[in-house]
């Protein structure tokens, strides 16, 4: 059974400090995304990555695929009370089927 | 362009009862998703259909779980008999190409 662990599981941190989030798996995936979930609401897509060292930017957000497919990082940079939310991995075993990751909930304190 | 569109928000029902999801994709998805997330968890996919089809239901419980996709546009989602581990946010997701998924609100089900 594939997994997707993700941590920190919980993260409160001020506004304006920066923040790493991790997924990681025993398993390969064909690609990997990054989710973030608002209360109430259901997850909304970041970003998708493909290639194994792929990294992408989206405006503050860093996220990079590991070499082996295995793992992937989110970076967030001056974090602001706008990135609050569940944010969730989701990894790919074939096209069209994701498994999601166990989801780091972060809060960002003004 | 419109979302998902889920219904109703919100239930609340007795365990043993019946109680049915419905799902309005995005027009032209012809993939479509069932999930349950459990309260701060990540979603666990129950059934995911393409156009009317299954593709993968490994892990929906089937027997008190049943989806349809009639006409590969709507779906509804069923569970008779409701338990207490059923209370969770059922998602419903759409897709047209392998590497995006759009979510609808959710349904909370409150199984008391």
């Amino acid at each position: 059974t594939q997994l997707l662990e993700q941590s920190p599981q919980f993260l409160s941190i001020q506004e304006g400090e920066n923040l790493t989030v991790y997924c990681n798996s025993s398993s390969v995936f064909s690609s990997l995304q990054w989710y973030r979930q608002e209360p109430g609401e259901g997850p909304v897509l970041l970003v998708t990555v493909v290639t194994g060292g792929e990294v992408k930017k989206l405006k503050r957000l860093t996220f990079q695929f590991g070499d082996a497919r295995k793992d992937s990082s989110l970076h967030i940079t001056a974090a602001q009370p706008g990135d609050t939310g569940l944010y969730l991995c989701a990894g790919a075993s074939g096209t069209y089927k994701y498994i999601f990751g166990t989801g780091t909930r972060l809060k960002v304190l003004a | 362009e419109a979302g998902v569109a889920q219904s109703p928000r919100y239930k609340i029902i007795e365990k043993r009862q019946s109680v049915a999801f419905w799902c309005n994709p995005i027009s032209g998805h012809a993939t479509l998703y069932w999930y349950q997330q459990i309260l701060g968890q990540g979603p666990k996919l129950l059934i995911q259909f393409q156009n009317n089809g299954v593709v993968d239901d490994s892990q929906l419980p089937k027997d008190r779980f049943s989806a349809e996709r009639l006409k590969g546009v709507d779906s509804t989602l069923k569970i008779q008999p409701a338990k207490l581990e059923d209370s969770a946010v059922y998602l419903c997701a759409s897709s047209r190409t392998w590497d995006e998924q759009y979510f609808g609100p959710g349904t909370r089900l409150t199984v008391t």
